[in-house]
Protein backbone atom coordinates (compact mmCIF):
# COMPACT_ATOMS: atom_id res chain seq x y z
CA UNK A 1 0.00 0.00 0.00
CA UNK A 2 1.67 3.61 -1.01
CA UNK A 3 2.02 6.01 1.69
CA UNK A 4 -0.08 8.60 -0.07
CA UNK A 5 -3.13 8.07 -2.47
CA UNK A 6 -4.32 10.85 -4.96
CA UNK A 7 -6.12 10.38 -8.25
CA UNK A 8 -4.27 11.82 -10.96
CA UNK A 9 -7.20 13.00 -12.96
CA UNK A 10 -7.38 14.88 -15.43
CA UNK A 11 -10.42 16.03 -13.62
CA UNK A 12 -12.15 18.84 -15.59
CA UNK A 13 -14.93 20.97 -14.43
CA UNK A 14 -16.41 24.24 -15.57
CA UNK A 15 -15.68 27.96 -14.88
CA UNK A 16 -17.43 28.54 -11.47
CA UNK A 17 -17.63 25.53 -10.17
CA UNK A 18 -16.66 23.92 -6.69
CA UNK A 19 -14.11 21.99 -6.93
CA UNK A 20 -12.86 19.26 -4.59
CA UNK A 21 -9.59 17.46 -4.35
CA UNK A 22 -8.24 14.62 -1.91
CA UNK A 23 -5.83 12.39 -0.44
CA UNK A 24 -5.61 9.47 1.80
CA UNK A 25 -3.00 8.31 3.46
CA UNK A 26 -1.82 5.32 5.87
CA UNK A 27 0.63 6.72 8.10
CA UNK A 28 -0.60 8.06 11.25
CA UNK A 29 2.33 9.61 12.16
CA UNK A 30 1.73 12.35 9.95
CA UNK A 31 1.04 15.73 11.38
CA UNK A 32 1.96 18.63 8.59
CA UNK A 33 -0.74 18.72 5.41
CA UNK A 34 -0.31 20.62 2.91
CA UNK A 35 -0.74 21.60 -0.65
CA UNK A 36 1.01 22.70 -3.55
CA UNK A 37 0.04 23.63 -7.03
CA UNK A 38 2.37 23.00 -9.98
CA UNK A 39 1.76 25.08 -13.18
CA UNK A 40 2.84 23.28 -16.53
CA UNK A 41 7.06 23.62 -16.55
CA UNK A 42 7.22 25.28 -12.90
CA UNK A 43 8.07 23.73 -9.55
CA UNK A 44 5.51 23.13 -6.70
CA UNK A 45 4.07 26.16 -4.89
CA UNK A 46 2.87 26.19 -1.21
CA UNK A 47 -0.90 26.97 -1.28
CA UNK A 48 -1.71 25.48 2.08
CA UNK A 49 -0.50 24.35 5.22
CA UNK A 50 -2.61 22.84 8.27
CA UNK A 51 -1.22 20.97 10.93
CA UNK A 52 -3.59 18.00 12.50
CA UNK A 53 -7.25 17.93 11.82
CA UNK A 54 -9.47 21.13 11.14
CA UNK A 55 -9.97 23.62 8.60
CA UNK A 56 -8.16 26.76 7.27
CA UNK A 57 -9.72 28.41 4.81
CA UNK A 58 -7.37 31.48 2.37
CA UNK A 59 -9.62 33.14 -0.31
CA UNK A 60 -11.22 30.97 -2.35
CA UNK A 61 -9.62 27.89 -1.11
CA UNK A 62 -10.46 25.49 1.79
CA UNK A 63 -7.85 23.00 2.81
CA UNK A 64 -9.73 19.99 5.72
CA UNK A 65 -7.98 17.10 7.71
CA UNK A 66 -9.66 14.25 8.58
CA UNK A 67 -7.01 12.40 10.86
CA UNK A 68 -9.28 9.72 12.14
CA UNK A 69 -10.34 9.14 8.33
CA UNK A 70 -6.85 9.89 7.03
CA UNK A 71 -8.18 11.75 5.05
CA UNK A 72 -7.57 15.00 3.39
CA UNK A 73 -9.04 17.23 1.08
CA UNK A 74 -9.07 20.77 -0.72
CA UNK A 75 -11.71 23.18 -1.70
CA UNK A 76 -11.64 25.38 -4.71
CA UNK A 77 -14.80 27.50 -4.85
CA UNK A 78 -15.53 29.73 -7.85
CA UNK A 79 -12.87 28.01 -9.92
CA UNK A 80 -11.55 29.57 -12.69
CA UNK A 81 -9.75 28.76 -15.98
CA UNK A 82 -6.07 30.12 -14.31
CA UNK A 83 -6.67 27.69 -11.50
CA UNK A 84 -6.24 24.92 -14.13
CA UNK A 85 -2.41 23.11 -12.95
CA UNK A 86 -1.25 19.64 -11.13
CA UNK A 87 -2.42 19.95 -7.49
CA UNK A 88 -0.21 17.75 -5.09
CA UNK A 89 -0.39 16.84 -1.73
CA UNK A 90 1.83 16.42 1.22
CA UNK A 91 2.77 15.43 4.55
CA UNK A 92 4.79 15.08 7.37
CA UNK A 93 5.74 13.68 10.29
CA UNK A 94 7.23 15.77 13.59
CA UNK A 95 10.89 15.76 12.10
CA UNK A 96 13.54 15.32 15.12
CA UNK A 97 16.36 16.30 12.74
CA UNK A 98 17.14 12.33 11.99
CA UNK A 99 15.54 10.62 8.83
CA UNK A 100 13.68 11.46 6.39
CA UNK A 101 12.75 14.84 6.90
CA UNK A 102 11.29 15.76 3.54
CA UNK A 103 8.02 15.76 2.45
CA UNK A 104 5.86 12.73 1.07
CA UNK A 105 3.84 13.17 -1.72
CA UNK A 106 0.95 12.28 -3.54
CA UNK A 107 1.09 11.79 -7.51
CA UNK A 108 -0.75 15.04 -8.02
CA UNK A 109 -3.86 15.75 -9.47
CA UNK A 110 -4.48 17.02 -12.85
CA UNK A 111 -7.52 20.06 -12.97
CA UNK A 112 -9.23 21.40 -15.60
CA UNK A 113 -11.05 24.67 -15.78
CA UNK A 114 -13.02 24.99 -18.84
CA UNK A 115 -14.05 28.44 -19.70
CA UNK B 1 16.39 37.36 -7.48
CA UNK B 2 14.27 36.08 -5.27
CA UNK B 3 13.29 32.59 -3.45
CA UNK B 4 14.69 29.31 -5.06
CA UNK B 5 17.11 29.46 -8.14
CA UNK B 6 17.68 26.67 -10.28
CA UNK B 7 20.01 26.32 -13.22
CA UNK B 8 20.39 24.92 -15.89
CA UNK B 9 16.35 25.10 -16.56
CA UNK B 10 16.45 22.62 -19.03
CA UNK B 11 19.85 19.61 -19.70
CA UNK B 12 20.13 16.94 -22.55
CA UNK B 13 23.28 14.84 -21.35
CA UNK B 14 24.74 11.46 -22.79
CA UNK B 15 25.23 8.66 -20.67
CA UNK B 16 29.20 8.78 -20.33
CA UNK B 17 29.30 13.31 -19.54
CA UNK B 18 29.84 14.17 -16.23
CA UNK B 19 27.49 17.57 -15.56
CA UNK B 20 26.31 19.27 -12.80
CA UNK B 21 23.19 21.16 -11.29
CA UNK B 22 23.08 24.14 -9.25
CA UNK B 23 20.86 25.21 -6.82
CA UNK B 24 20.22 28.36 -4.98
CA UNK B 25 18.06 30.11 -2.15
CA UNK B 26 17.96 33.56 -1.02
CA UNK B 27 15.30 33.05 1.67
CA UNK B 28 18.03 32.96 4.76
CA UNK B 29 16.85 28.95 5.07
CA UNK B 30 19.42 26.08 6.52
CA UNK B 31 17.68 23.53 5.02
CA UNK B 32 18.03 22.09 1.25
CA UNK B 33 16.32 19.46 -0.23
CA UNK B 34 16.77 17.28 -3.75
CA UNK B 35 13.56 15.65 -5.13
CA UNK B 36 13.43 13.61 -8.65
CA UNK B 37 9.80 14.25 -10.41
CA UNK B 38 9.07 11.87 -12.95
CA UNK B 39 6.11 11.58 -15.37
CA UNK B 40 2.94 9.45 -13.06
CA UNK B 41 5.01 9.76 -10.21
CA UNK B 42 4.96 11.61 -6.77
CA UNK B 43 8.12 13.46 -6.26
CA UNK B 44 11.14 11.41 -4.87
CA UNK B 45 13.20 12.94 -2.19
CA UNK B 46 16.61 12.47 -2.55
CA UNK B 47 19.24 14.34 -0.42
CA UNK B 48 18.42 16.40 2.58
CA UNK B 49 20.94 18.79 3.79
CA UNK B 50 20.58 20.66 7.34
CA UNK B 51 23.10 23.81 8.45
CA UNK B 52 25.22 22.23 5.25
CA UNK B 53 25.28 18.72 6.80
CA UNK B 54 23.57 15.99 4.50
CA UNK B 55 21.39 14.65 7.00
CA UNK B 56 19.13 12.23 4.73
CA UNK B 57 20.15 10.27 1.31
CA UNK B 58 17.31 8.64 0.34
CA UNK B 59 18.91 5.42 -1.08
CA UNK B 60 19.73 7.27 -4.00
CA UNK B 61 22.44 5.44 -6.64
CA UNK B 62 26.00 6.76 -6.36
CA UNK B 63 25.78 8.54 -9.34
CA UNK B 64 23.74 11.12 -7.99
CA UNK B 65 26.35 13.35 -5.96
CA UNK B 66 24.98 16.48 -3.77
CA UNK B 67 27.18 19.04 -2.42
CA UNK B 68 26.11 21.86 -0.11
CA UNK B 69 29.12 24.20 0.66
CA UNK B 70 27.07 26.73 2.78
CA UNK B 71 23.21 26.75 3.35
CA UNK B 72 22.49 29.01 0.18
CA UNK B 73 23.67 26.60 -2.59
CA UNK B 74 23.47 23.46 -3.02
CA UNK B 75 24.59 20.98 -6.20
CA UNK B 76 24.14 18.35 -7.64
CA UNK B 77 26.86 16.07 -9.66
CA UNK B 78 25.78 13.96 -12.06
CA UNK B 79 27.81 10.96 -13.91
CA UNK B 80 27.15 8.30 -15.69
CA UNK B 81 23.59 8.35 -15.76
CA UNK B 82 20.70 5.71 -17.37
CA UNK B 83 18.06 7.11 -19.18
CA UNK B 84 15.47 5.83 -16.54
CA UNK B 85 17.42 9.22 -15.13
CA UNK B 86 15.61 11.49 -16.90
CA UNK B 87 13.41 13.90 -15.01
CA UNK B 88 12.77 16.90 -13.60
CA UNK B 89 14.94 17.42 -10.55
CA UNK B 90 13.36 20.11 -8.46
CA UNK B 91 15.62 21.99 -5.33
CA UNK B 92 13.74 22.60 -2.04
CA UNK B 93 14.50 24.73 0.88
CA UNK B 94 13.31 25.20 4.78
CA UNK B 95 14.17 27.42 7.53
CA UNK B 96 14.95 24.08 9.29
CA UNK B 97 14.63 20.39 8.44
CA UNK B 98 11.70 18.94 10.10
CA UNK B 99 7.77 18.35 9.17
CA UNK B 100 6.77 21.64 10.84
CA UNK B 101 8.71 23.79 8.10
CA UNK B 102 7.61 24.15 4.92
CA UNK B 103 9.50 23.89 1.69
CA UNK B 104 9.69 26.25 -1.02
CA UNK B 105 10.40 25.03 -4.29
CA UNK B 106 12.70 26.11 -6.96
CA UNK B 107 11.33 25.93 -10.91
CA UNK B 108 13.50 22.70 -11.76
CA UNK B 109 15.94 21.61 -14.08
CA UNK B 110 14.61 19.29 -17.02
CA UNK B 111 17.39 16.19 -17.18
CA UNK B 112 16.89 14.12 -20.22
CA UNK B 113 19.93 11.24 -20.53
CA UNK B 114 20.53 10.03 -23.99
Amino acid sequence: QKEVEQDPGPLSVPEGAIVSLNCTYSNSAFQYFMWYRQYSRKGPELLMYTYSSGNKEDGRFTAQVDKSSKYISLFIRDSQPSDSATYLCAMSALGSGGGADGLTFGKGTHLIIQP
Amino acid sequence: ETGVTQTPRHLVMGMTNKKSLKCEQHLGHNAMYWYKQSAKKPLELMFVYNFKEQTENNSVPSRFSPECPNSSHLFLHLHTLQPEDSALYLCASSPAVGGVYEQYFGPGTRLTVT
